[in-house]
């Protein structure tokens, strides 16, 4: 069965600082991966998404995520963190279409001034 | 505009209780989701629609009936409410069946 995990269930920076979001992932064919962003209150946004090619992927609001078949990984990352930034994080990964989907359980972002 | 809106944002009710959730997109996207956020923040598809027909049907109680009257129009309606279906529902849409979905802002159910 396909899982994912997000072994950092909260993250705290400080604003300026680097950032790195770990996402590791079980899954039986190519995978296709996702990073979201949930601000509080609000619903899911896409930051990012890998399919195919270069496995190191440009998103929205700075962040990047490079896949890493060996490790099974696709870590988020961004050089310098905002205080909006704060917020939850989750990686995904399933087929592109059908069934199958699965989110990981999200990592926690705080921000400090 | 909202991409996609949820209505309500908030429903507070009563255990054995039937409730409906709205859900609308504007985006002229063919598929349409309803996912289940437990107080632990997991995330958990319930079901597809893909221009009105149901594609993903997860685990999910037949007490929960997803409604599709048109492509941009996905409502869900639960039966018999339970305590454990106290959860954060959001609906999100997407084109071609593509995962990199819009999701709405979330309704918040708790069941007492």
């Amino acid at each position: 069965a396909q899982s994912v995990t997000q072994p950092d269930i909260h993250i705290t920076v400080s604003e300026g600082a680097s950032l790195e979001l770990r996402c590791n992932y079980s899954y039986g064919a190519t995978p296709y991966l996702f990073w979201y962003v949930q601000s509080p209150g609000q619903g899911l946004q896409l930051l990012l998404k890998y399919f195919s090619g270069d496995t190191l992927v440009q998103g929205i609001k700075g962040f990047e995520a490079e896949f890493k078949r060996s490790q099974s990984s696709f870590n988020l990352r961004k050089p310098s963190v905002h205080w909006s930034d704060a917020a939850e994080y989750f990686c995904a990964v399933g087929p592109y279409y059908g069934q199958n989907f699965v989110f990981g359980p999200g990592t926690r972002l705080s921000v400090l001034p | 505009d909202t991409a996609v809106s949820q209505t309500p944002k908030y429903l507070v009710t009563q255990m054995g209780n039937d409730k409906s959730i709205k859900c609308e997109q504007n985006l002229g996207h063919d598929t349409m989701y309803w996912y289940k956020q437990d107080s632990k923040k997991f995330l958990k598809i319930m079901f597809s629609y893909n221009n009105k027909e149901l594609i993903i049907n997860e685990t999910v109680p037949n007490r929960f009936s997803p409604k599709s009257p048109d492509k941009a129009h996905l409502n869900l309606h639960i039966n018999s409410l339970e305590l454990g279906d106290s959860a954060v529902y959001f609906c999100a849409s997407s084109q071609d069946g593509d995962r990199a979905a819009f999701f709405g802002q979330g309704t918040r159910l708790t069941v007492v």
